[in-house]
């Protein structure tokens, strides 16, 4: 297993344009987990998954911030009207029920 | 809003020398777990203390969990260049949601 990939590495937007990352987690772990991280600060939720269903999703999130799972596999974030302010890392994990997390690289996006 | 609080937010110590950092939280949890996160890249996992756990022990690390005051403390012993970095924790709350810390940045001097 080569562990979570993250697709883009780095992706650099014009304000107002919309974005999508994906993630693909470890093949037999259930849990997948979004997080946004910026210089300084602590991984901050996003939203996670448990199979196909999304179980929360923060309260800090805007309705432009959406994420999907399908059939449990590989999941997408999508950011839409895209501001400066969302410039940030994007960190995907996946687990095993209550096990470790395993990170992904992250996505990097920079908001111009 | 993030669960845990590391204290303190950054350590400087010597080659050689123990780190200790602490994590405070506020809900109960299934779990606590311990990441390093090197500058510009993924975190990566450490040690994972149950609840019903006090005290775990990996290699040079020590981590101790206090459910009653809701802490936890990874000791890092013999400390190297090598082990600069950023930890955090994580706390694992009963629906499995992992939240983390701001975090203690860890500065190593040869």
């Amino acid at each position: 297993d080569t562990g979570v990939s993250q697709d883009p590495r780095h992706k650099i937007t014009k304000r107002g344009q919309n974005v999508t990352f994906r993630c693909d987690p470890i093949s037999e772990h259930n849990r997948l987990y979004w997080y946004r991280q910026t210089l300084g600060q602590g991984p901050e939720f996003l939203t996670y998954f448990q199979n196909e269903a999304q179980l929360e999703k923060s309260r800090l999130l805007s309705d432009r911030f959406s994420a999907e799972r399908p059939k449990g596999s590989f999941s997408t974030l999508e950011i839409q009207r895209t501001e400066q302010g969302d410039s940030a890392m994007y960190l995907c994990a996946s687990r095993d029920r209550d096990t470790e997390a395993f990170f992904g690289q992250g996505t990097r996006l920079t908001v111009v | 809003s993030q669960q845990g609080e590391e204290d303190p937010q950054a350590l400087s110590i010597q080659e050689g020398e123990n780190a200790t950092m602490n994590c405070s939280y506020k809900t109960s949890i299934n779990n606590l777990q311990w990441y390093r996160q090197n500058s510009g890249r993924g975190l990566v996992h450490l040690i994972l203390i149950r609840s019903n756990e006090r005290e775990k022990h990996s290699g040079r690390l020590r981590v101790t969990l206090d459910t009653s005051k809701k802490s936890s403390s990874l000791l890092i012993t013999a400390s190297r260049a090598a082990d600069t970095a950023s930890y955090f924790c994580a706390t694992d709350a009963p629906d499995y949601k992992l939240s983390f810390g701001a975090g203690t940045t860890v500065t190593v001097r040869a």
